[in-house]
């Protein structure tokens, strides 16, 4: 059974520029959790969807959004860009909130 | 906010020698769950635990949820230098609906 996969693996924006990220969950898994990892530091929370709609979001500004689609896939869309938006954006998935959540290998964002 | 407090915040060790690292809240989890993560890696989901006072193993390593719920124990027995790692708590929060992680514990083992 394949895992969590995101796409893609590196990116590398200039500053001011939008950048995609692209998530599919485990098959069967409908929440989809997105995650910032700057270098060396923790993992912060930034969206949680499910069965298509947004549940939450961090303490993220507004240009950090994203959706999720019929196929429970999730893209996450980080808009005029900047410097310090430079990190590791992990996505996870589970089959319910309250049950385990397994993460894909991460997009390396790279704003320049 | 909800927010869950790791230590010890780093640890040397020598091979052979046993780990423990806690997990500590001000709230109460439902779910506690403990990741490792390799650098630029995803996190791996090492155990889960659902109930307190539940105690699990996943080879050498044995994690205990807290009977408060608000804690949560990790121990590594018998160190290898692949537990060199960051070990993550993780667990999602009731009423801030947020699957929040700890600060992380980086583990270093010395051969």
């Amino acid at each position: 059974e394949a895992g969590v996969t995101q796409s893609p693996t590196h990116l590398i924006k200039t500053r001011g520029q939008q950048a995609t990220l692209r998530c599919s969950p485990i098959s069967g898994h409908t929440s989809v959790y997105w995650y910032q990892q700057a270098l060396g530091l923790g993992l912060q929370f930034l969206l949680w969807y499910d069965e298509g709609e947004e549940r939450n979001r961090g303490n993220f500004p507004p240009r950090f959004s994203g959706r999720q689609f019929p196929n429970y896939s999730s893209e996450l869309n980080v808009n005029a860009l900047e410097l310090e938006d430079s990190a590791l954006y992990l996505c996870a998935s589970s089959s319910d909130y309250y049950t385990e959540a397994f993460f894909g290998q991460g997009t390396r964002l790279t704003v320049v | 906010g909800q927010q869950l407090n790791q230590s010890p915040q780093s640890m040397f060790i020598q091979e052979g020698e046993d780990v423990s690292m806690n997990c500590t809240s001000s709230s109460i989890f439902n779910t506690w769950l403990w990741y490792k993560q390799d650098p630029g890696e995803g996190p791996v989901l090492l155990i889960a635990l659902y109930k307190a006072g539940e105690l699990t193993s996943n080879g050498r390593l044995t994690a205990q949820f807290g009977i408060t719920r608000k804690d949560s124990f990790l121990n590594i027995s018998a160190s290898i230098p692949s537990d060199v790692g960051i070990y993550f708590c993780a667990g999602p929060t009731s009423g801030t609906y947020k699957y929040i992680f700890g600060t992380g514990t980086r583990l270093k083992v010395l051969a």
